[in-house]
């Protein structure tokens, strides 16, 4: 049974930090890995997918990074700001018939 | 835009009195889930349907039961809620188009059990 860890649970860092935030999963046989972002109160919102046979995918201050042979992915953060402050969590799927298997997710605070 | 709505936002039903939640989609999408999360937790998949072919985990209480009469509208009836089924409960969808078909979420349902 594929499991997902996030570590830390949380985590606090002055703005203008650059961050990594950490995910490992047990099965390395998956077909892709999202990352998402969690409002307090509101639903996921998509914000990096790499595909199994991709590296790393890169959109704006994030960039995410996937080693499957390890299963460990990392989401990096460039130069936060107090915006990032969110939940992320990532997760991950076996098969484009599968559905995510998603860890419980980092509690980002970014201090002004 | 097209997305995924939920109605209500938030819900408070008693303990023991059915309730339904609903979701809405205008993304034409193919897939749609229904997780359940718990503060501080993962969601957790309660179903998911592939067009009209309904899969329902393994770990799913029988008191949650689902609908979706159509590709744009999905429920989730709770028939006989306990206190331990408070929780958001999260709706998403996705395409059938292989490795490059990310989830689109609504914004949840906060159900509350009084």
């Amino acid at each position: 049974k594929q499991e997902v860890t996030q570590i830390p649970a949380a985590l606090s860092v002055p703005e203008g930090e650059n961050l990594v935030l950490n995910c490992s999963f047990t099965d390395s046989a998956i077909y892709n890995l999202q990352w998402f972002r969690q409002d307090p109160g509101k639903g996921l919102t998509s914000l990096l997918l790499i595909q199994s046979s991709q590296r790393e995918q890169t959109s704006g201050r994030l960039n995410a990074s996937l080693d499957k042979s390890s299963g460990r992915s990392t989401l990096y953060i460039a130069a936060s700001q107090p915006g990032d402050s969110a939940t992320y969590l990532c997760a991950v799927t076996l098969s484009g018939n599968t559905p995510l298997v998603f860890g419980k997710g980092t509690r980002l605070s970014v201090i002004a | 835009d097209a997305m995924v709505i939920q109605n209500p936002r938030y819900q408070v039903t008693q303990f023991g009195k059915p309730v339904t939640l609903s979701c809405s989609q205008t993304l034409n999408h193919n897939v749609m889930y229904w997780y359940q999360q718990k503060s501080s937790q993962a969601p957790k998949l309660l179903f998911h349907y592939y067009d009209k072919d309904f899969n329902n985990e393994a770990d799913t209480p029988d008191n949650f039961q689902s609908r979706r009469p159509n590709t744009s509208f999905c429920f989730l009836d709770i028939r006989s809620p306990g206190l331990g089924d408070a929780a958001m409960y999260l709706c998403a969808t996705s395409s059938l188009t292989g490795a490059d078909s990310p989830l689109h979420f609504g914004n949840g349902t906060r159900l509350t059990v009084t």
